[in-house]
């Protein structure tokens, strides 16, 4: 079946500090990956995806996230930390197979960013 | 900007009730999707449309249905609200036609059934 895994429920990062969201996936073929946002009571908001080409995709408010084919992974970073940052993020990924344009979430990840 | 709203951010009712969770999408988009976010499970799909009065399960349609009887709103339905549908609900929508386009999200309804 095809999932994508976010492994760590929350992560703690002090102001100022890089900070790291792990996402790793299993589905087939070459899929399009995303991280969304969530800020507290609020909807999610796009931040970035990988479509083809540099592993590295630069995205909203500093984030950028880094593409590794051979571990299925799509790492979310930041070089150094906000406050304003504390949110839900989710990685998502789309089977390019998938006509209806259907993703394919990862259960979330709490970042906390302490001042 | 792609604006997607809700009819209510905080919706409360009783057991038994039939709920209606309305979307609206002013960019003309063709897909429409109805997620459930509960704490540790993520976003999960229950219903999603391709087209007007067209419709599609996701993967926890029961005790659901929806309406999408014009192109720009998308309606969900608890026939009988249950307290285990409890829950943030979340509409998305996205342009087809290009295969990597991003879903555009509501801000939400934060349902609870009493």
């Amino acid at each position: 079946a095809q999932s994508v895994a976010q492994p760590e429920d929350q992560v703690k990062v002090a102001e100022g500090n890089p900070l790291t969201v792990k996402c790793t996936y299993s589905v087939s073929g070459n899929p399009y990956l995303f991280w969304y946002v969530q800020y507290p009571n609020r909807g999610l908001q796009f931040l970035l995806k990988y479509i083809t080409g540099d592993n590295l995709v630069k995205g909203s408010y500093g984030f950028e996230a880094e593409f590794n084919k051979s571990q299925t992974s799509f790492h979310l970073k930041k070089p150094s930390a906000l406050v304003s940052d504390s949110a839900l993020y989710f990685c998502a990924v789309r089977d390019k197979r998938d006509s209806n344009y259907q993703l394919i979430w990862g259960a979330g990840t709490k970042l906390i960013i302490k001042p | 900007d792609v604006k997607v709203t809700q009819s209510s951010r905080y919706l409360v009712k009783r057991t038994g009730e039939k709920v209606f969770l309305e979307c609206v999408q002013d960019m003309d988009h063709e897909n429409m999707f109805w997620y459930r976010q509960d704490p540790g499970l993520g976003l999960r799909l229950i219903y999603f449309s391709y087209d007007v009065k067209m419709k599609e399960k996701g993967d926890i349609p029961e005790g659901y249905s929806v309406s999408r009887e014009k192109k720009e709103r998308f309606s969900l339905i608890l026939e009988s609200a249950s307290t285990n549908q409890t829950s943030m609900y979340l509409c998305a929508s996205i342009a087809t036609g290009i295969p990597y386009n991003e879903q555009f999200f509501g801000p939400g309804t934060r349902l609870t059934v009493l």
